[in-house]
């Protein structure tokens, strides 16, 4: 059974602080991985996914991930009320696999 | 203006009855997707389809039903078989790659189904 682990929260940030998100999986054959933004209510839209070992920057941005220790993370600088929303980490499997696996997602919240 | 478009935005089903939901895509991508959200929960996936007149059961399949005649087009039948069906619906495509970890999804704006 395929799992992602999300800490649900909430988690508080003042503005203008980095906000950090994490997120474990089980399944090591895991090849790509995206966090998606969801505003309550609304359908998830997606702001960055990884798949080589290191760190992706966008903007204020930047996705964590190290296959070792199965884990990847998303920092937010410079967080804006805006940025309030629940967090979905999601995986996708190798091996020719489709559909994406989800966690339950991290409630953040930006404090002005 | 390309995207993804589900209708209705709520549904409400009676006991017994089958309800379908529509997804309509114009990104002229080949696959397509239904999850399903809980409150509090992560999405989970219902069916997905890679190519026009296939389709494959993802975790939670049972109670539900899919086809896929079009390409532009994947609509969910949520039948009476499915006990608990209340729940945001959320149908996704997947941009082409190859096959390559570069391939994301990206989501409609959802329908939500209320049991009266």
């Amino acid at each position: 059974q395929k799992e992602v682990e999300q800490n649900s929260g909430p988690l508080s940030v003042p503005e203008g602080a980095i906000a950090s998100l994490n997120c474990t999986y089980s399944d090591r054959g895991s090849q790509s991985f995206f966090w998606y933004r969801q505003y309550s209510g609304k359908s998830p839209e997606l702001i960055m996914f990884i798949y080589s070992n290191g760190d992706k920057e966008d903007g204020r941005f930047t996705a964590q991930l190290n296959k070792a220790s199965q884990y990847v993370s998303l920092l937010i600088r410079d967080s804006q009320p805006s940025d309030s929303a629940t967090y979905l980490c999601a995986v996708r499997a190798g091996g020719g696999a489709d559909g994406l696996t989800f966690g339950k997602g991290t409630h953040l919240i930006i404090q002005p | 203006d390309g995207g993804i478009t589900q209708s209705p935005k709520y549904l409400f089903r009676k006991e017994g009855q089958n309800v379908t939901l529509s997804c309509e895509q114009n990104l002229n991508h080949d696959a397509m997707y239904w999850y399903r959200q809980d409150p509090g929960q992560g999405l989970r996936l219902i069916y997905y389809s890679q190519i026009v007149n296939d389709f494959q059961k993802g975790d939670i399949a049972e109670g539900y039903s899919v086809s896929r005649e079009k390409k532009e087009s994947f609509p969910l039948t949520v039948t009476s078989a499915q006990k608990n069906p209340t729940a945001f619906y959320l149908c996704a495509s997947k941009s082409p790659g190859s096959g390559g970890p570069r391939e994301t999804q990206y989501f409609g704006p959802g329908t939500r189904l209320l049991v009266l």
